[in-house]
């Protein structure tokens, strides 16, 4: 199925805890986001990749890391778990297409990860 | 970063009765996309629109980019409109977007 594939889907940490949360897309998009939903509330930028080979970091980078391992994929690390990372984790890629002469930015986002930090 | 408020923050509708969410930022935009969060978590782009009206089926859209609003029309509601509704614009380059907090709909039988 084309789209963005997150794993794992659930995850539960002891605190200072490491790992990493993958994801992938197959819609050839060249720009991928990792984003975090706290209850109540909307979606927060974590890193983004505008491109293969550039990361950037967005509203609330600390305590994680990113790796663009290729066009295709585009990996979230938490290196030592906080509870207040506690959340639930959407990676999102997008690309310029051409519609209609209009062009595209739309998102297409993965299902999630939820993870719980103790 | 730039500010973005979403009216009402929730609302319940019976099946069949048409509604409208606003969206206002504080800051001009290049990108502006609506979502649809599911009661299940799954996140859905309902339309790209940084400026003017569009359309899809019963969902409408309208972006006045000069007056820094959004608008999104919901017509003849169904109980699989129940879910978050979310305003995303985007300022700058790599096609980020900042969300506000959502409007949470329920449609009722």
């Amino acid at each position: 199925n084309a789209g963005v594939t997150q794993t794992p889907k659930f995850q539960v940490l002891k605190t200072g805890q490491s790992m990493t949360l993958q994801c992938a897309q197959d819609m050839n998009h060249n720009s991928m986001y990792w984003y975090r939903q706290d209850p109540g509330m909307g979606l927060r930028l974590i890193y983004y990749s505008a491109s293969e080979g550039t990361t950037d970091k967005g509203e609330v980078p600390n305590g994680y890391n990113v790796s663009r391992l290729n066009k295709r994929e585009f990996s979230l690390r938490l290196e030592s778990a906080a509870p207040s990372q506690t959340s639930v984790y959407f990676c999102a890629s997008s690309e310029r297409s051409v519609q209609g002469g209009f062009r595209n930015y739309g998102y297409t986002f993965g299902s999630g990860t939820r993870l719980t930090v103790v | 970063g730039i500010q973005v408020e979403q009216s009402p923050p929730d609302l319940i509708l019976q099946e069949g009765a048409n509604s409208t969410l606003r969206c206002n930022f504080s800051d001009s935009v290049n990108n502006l996309q609506w979502f649809h969060q599911n009661p299940w978590g799954q996140l859905i782009n309902l339309f790209y629109i940084p400026s003017g009206t569009k359309q899809n089926g019963r969902l409408s859209a309208t972006t006045v980019a000069t007056e820094r609003y959004s608008l999104l029309y919901i017509s003849s509601s169904q109980t699989t409109d129940s879910g978050v509704y979310f305003c995303a614009p985007g300022t700058g380059g790599g096609n980020k977007l900042t969300f506000g907090t959502g409007t949470q709909l329920k449609v009722e039988l």
